[in-house]
């Protein structure tokens, strides 16, 4: 069965204060491993897909990377607006389209 | 491009009351998805389609639930009776299956409280 674990459950940083989200899967052949941001209230906005290890993506402050077993979000000189909670989601072979969300990482960022 | 909508944006109903929540997808996405979300947790699936066909159901709860998608396009979620803890975020998203595109895209959710 695919499983997700995401750590740390909240994340408070300083503006300015880089850091780095983890997200460790399970998975019977990986066909993708997906990022999302949440914002209260809404529904989760589709950041990055990762597709083997190895492979990394970029959008403004944000990198995501992939290993065989995790895949970090690492955030650089983060503002109070990327202030939200990170998905991760994996898509394995064996479940057709279906995603395995991770319960997410609630980050703080504070001016 | 006109992304999910989905409607309404909350309801609040007493227990043992059915209530339907409405999904339109992202236009040419043939496959959709309905997902609950718990407070602090990642969303879960309970159905997904390919076009008209619901080819995994298997996390949604028959006794309650019921799914349609007709014409393969907008897809209507009902819950009857619905129960205490059925309170959550029910999220639609869609996609378009393509390989070079397995992304969901997801609408900005209903939220559900039964009283």
């Amino acid at each position: 069965e695919d499983q997700v674990t995401q750590s740390p459950e909240a994340l408070r940083l300083q503006e300015g204060e880089s850091s780095s989200l983890n997200c460790s899967y399970t998975v019977s052949g990986l066909r993708g491993l997906f990022w999302y941001r949440q914002d209260p209230g809404k529904g989760p906005e589709f950041l990055f897909t990762l597709y083997s290890a190895g492979e990394e993506k970029e959008k403004e402050r944000l990198k995501a990377t992939l290993t065989k077993k995790e895949s970090f979000l690492h955030i650089t000189a983060p503002k109070p607006e990327d202030s939200a909670t990170y998905l991760c989601a994996v898509q394995g072979w064996n479940y057709g389209q279906n995603f395995v969300f991770g319960p997410g990482t609630r980050l703080s960022v504070l001016p | 491009e006109a992304g999910v909508v989905q409607s309404p944006r909350y309801k609040i109903i007493e227990k043992k009351q059915p209530v339907a929540f409405w999904c339109n997808p992202i236009s040419g996405h043939n496959t959709l998805y309905w997902y609950r979300q718990n407070l602090g947790q990642g969303p879960e699936l309970l159905i997904r389609y390919e076009n008209e066909e619901a080819v995994d159901d298997s996390q949604l709860p028959k006794d309650r639930f019921s799914a349609e998608r007709l014409k393969g396009v907008d897809s209507t979620l009902k819950i009857q009776p619905a129960e205490l803890g059925d309170s959550a975020v029910y999220l639609c998203a869609s996609s378009s299956g393509l390989r070079s595109s397995y992304e969901q895209y997801f609408g900005p959710g209903t939220r559900l409280t039964v009283t």
